[in-house]
């Protein structure tokens, strides 16, 4: 799989918007962009995925840029229980990547939320 | 709860045991996988399962490293002659058949190699 680049730590206030960049410059077109957050002292879990258009659900928004080169995870309003290491991750769902759907974790973002 | 379960969620051991940790997946979803993660590391694919056949094996999985899965439900992790090395959080993950479905991950099960 393709890989990402994160920033290795953000912070943000409690209540206030968050922009967690992703990169990955080599993505290919049957990549799609995975995003999965781990709490402290729990599994990750899933959070948002797309392919080209910007996605929204109850947890995130996911903005994919035109070229597909760079994606931001926008968590409209913070809590403190959004204090994770959120991890981008590109997942091969066709050509050479296999049947398997096994993810490849980089270290991640660690976001701190101040109250 | 209908989620990914994992026991036992802590474990301590002396270096040399063997040790072995359950998986019960979600209950329709035929495929497993094992993650390893250190610390300050993000998880690490091990093996992955579809139904009961054993699919891919990491080249991080060592002889000492046996997972089974032999009805295609709950799946086995042993490590035998643990090396102080093999301590981290060891991870299971199960999904449903489909190309982008998300994988859920249970908990984990810490290792303490002493």
């Amino acid at each position: 799989d393709a890989k990402t680049t994160q920033p290795n730590s953000m912070e943000s206030n409690e209540e206030e918007p968050v922009h967690l960049p992703c990169n990955h410059s080599t993505i290919s077109g049957t990549d799609y962009i995975h995003w999965y957050r781990q709490l402290p002292s729990q599994g990750p879990e899933y959070v948002i995925h797309g392919l080209t258009s910007n996605v929204n659900n109850r947890m995130a928004s996911l903005a994919i840029a035109e070229d597909r080169k760079s994606s931001t995870l926008i968590l409209h309003r913070a809590t403190l229980r959004d204090a994770a290491v959120y991890y981008c991750i590109l997942r091969d769902v066709g050509g050479s990547g296999g049947s398997n759907y096994k993810l490849t974790f980089g270290k991640g973002t660690l976001l701190t939320v101040n109250p | 709860d209908t989620g990914v379960s994992q026991n036992p969620r802590h474990k301590i051991t002396k270096r040399g045991q063997n040790v072995t940790f359950r998986c019960d997946p979600i209950s329709e979803h035929n495929r497993l996988y094992w993650y390893r993660q250190t610390l300050g590391q993000g998880p690490e694919f091990l093996t992955y399962f579809q139904n009961e056949a054993q699919l891919e094996k990491s080249r991080l999985l060592s002889d000492r490293f046996s997972a089974e899965r032999p009805k295609g439900s709950f799946s086995t992790l042993e490590i035998q002659r643990t090396e102080q090395g093999d301590s981290a959080m060891y991870l299971c993950a199960s999904k449903s058949q489909g190309a982008d479905n998300e994988q859920f991950f249970g908990p984990g099960t810490r290792l303490t190699v002493l």
